[in-house]
């Protein structure tokens, strides 16, 4: 157990709508960051916030939108969902407390787009 | 810009030794993490190395060339729980991780 926790753990909807998928960082940590995994990608980097400001931004669409609260908890909003956004869609956590300041993951949360 | 290269798949035996290759190019690069991942769940720390040189961590090590660009993951007296795939990915500024497709590895009897 990495101490980060993703909700819900599954989401199933379709076409046009949007959803919200919430992240909370391991206790002590600033920095939050979201990233996407499709079937035959690796994992792709969409934004980083540091203790409620957007640090770095990746490939993220602008269909997608996070934000970072005062609570540390993050949220990752994806609207006008196509079929391509399935995926599974994980936020990791670090505050420099870790040996090497790595990244701890979530569970993740499996999209599914239909 | 960023590019991490490593093999798609890899097959070895219960027991043996196998050597998993990275190549990458990173504007910014400061470190080149190593992350494994079953099926379906989240990464897992594995490695980090900074400077050159070969990092031992019980049956795992790492080792890394600045100046090749190049990095590899040693797994030794595999078994079969380390059926998984293995994801390199390189530090860029301060956190950023950049990762590649990774490296799905099936270890068999």
């Amino acid at each position: 157990d990495s101490g980060v926790t993703q909700t819900p753990k599954h989401l199933i909807t379709a076409t046009g709508q949007r959803v919200t998928l919430r992240c909370s960082p391991r206790s002590g940590d600033l920095s939050v960051y979201w990233y996407q995994q499709s079937l035959d990608q690796g994992l792709q980097f969409l934004i980083q916030y540091y203790n409620g400001e957007e640090r770095a931004k990746g490939n993220i669409l602008e269909r997608f939108s996070a934000q970072q609260f005062p609570d540390l908890h993050s949220e990752l909003n994806l609207s006008s969902l196509e079929l391509g956004d399935s995926a599974l869609y994980f936020c990791a956590s670090s505050g420099g407390r870790g040996a090497y300041n790595e990244q701890f993951f979530g569970p993740g949360t499996r999209l599914t787009v239909l | 810009g960023q590019n991490i290269d490593q093999p798609t798949e890899m097959t070895a035996t219960e027991g043996a030794i196998v050597q998993i290759n990275c190549t990458y190019q990173t504007s910014g690069f400061n470190g080149l993490f190593w992350y494994q991942q079953h099926a379906g769940e989240a990464p897992t720390f594995l490695s980090y190395n900074v400077l050159d040189g070969l990092e031992e961590k019980g049956r795992f090590s790492s080792f890394l060339s600045r100046s090749k660009g190049y990095s590899y993951l040693l797994l030794k007296e595999l078994q079969m729980k380390d059926s998984a795939s293995y994801l390199c990915a390189g530090q860029q500024g301060a956190n950023n991780l950049f990762f590649g497709t990774g490296t799905r590895l099936t270890v068999i009897p």
